[in-house]
């Protein structure tokens, strides 16, 4: 089946510097990838919808400046946090859409936990 | 806009008990629907869908039968296993938003 895989699976950074969060799929082309957020004991709530080639589209009340998307490949997309705080510590989950799929069916990766000092 | 409503957890159940977590769906037009399961420290995985009314998704034991009528998709199991212990996420997606509705999950423990 489709694999979605993220790298790192969890990262601590200091508070003020980058963080860079890859998304990759591994036997299929996306051509859009997703990237979401997760709270502890909630939801998922999609930060930003990112197509091969072109500018990511952010959700609102998300901040574009903030979490710079890039999907630079059909099987890579890269979330970097950027002078990252606390608040910014989440788990954060992409998914892929395959190419050659429905268009409702998206593969999620195992996500990252990112922890901000 | 689209919406998702699940039932709220956490649920505790011995094994071998029955499960049912309810979902209900606000939706333009006709959505396609999902249930997604979560381990502990993992991602999302699909365990079933359905994308007409009055589809049964099944997977793992696990059913849910999509109702238009009642606007639901609710997910059962006859029997739960201590390995079904996860969060369960219910969603929808339509070709209008092209993306997916979560609802807010639902924490299923299974004691032995």
């Amino acid at each position: 089946g489709a694999v979605v895989s993220q790298h790192p699976s969890r990262v601590i950074c200091k508070s003020g510097t980058s963080v860079k969060i890859e998304c990759r799929s591994l036997d299929f082309q996306a051509t859009t990838m997703f990237w979401y957020r997760q709270f502890p004991k909630q939801s998922l709530m999609l930060m930003a919808t990112s197509n091969e080639g072109s500018k990511a589209t952010y959700e609102q009340g998300v901040e574009k400046d903030k979490f710079l998307i890039n999907h630079a490949s059909l099987t890579l997309s890269t979330l970097t946090v950027t002078s990252a705080h606390p608040e910014d510590s989440s788990f954060y989950i992409c998914s892929a859409r395959d190419r050659g799929q429905s268009t409702y069916e998206q593969y999620f990766g195992p996500g990252t936990r990112l922890t901000v000092t | 806009g689209d919406s998702v409503t699940q039932m709220e957890g956490p649920v505790t159940l011995s094994e071998e008990a029955f499960l049912t977590i309810n979902c209900t769906y606000t939706a333009t037009g006709y959505p396609s629907l999902f249930w997604y399961v979560q381990y502990p420290g993992e991602g999302l995985q699909l365990l079933l869908k359905a994308t007409k009314a009055d589809d049964k998704g099944s997977n793992k034991g696990f059913e849910a039968t999509y109702r238009k009528e009642t606007t639901s998709f609710h997910l059962e199991k006859g029997s739960v296993q201590v390995s079904d212990s996860a969060v369960y996420f219910c969603a929808l997606f339509t070709g209008s938003a092209r993306q997916l509705t979560f609802g807010s999950g639902t924490q299923l423990t299974v004691l032995p």
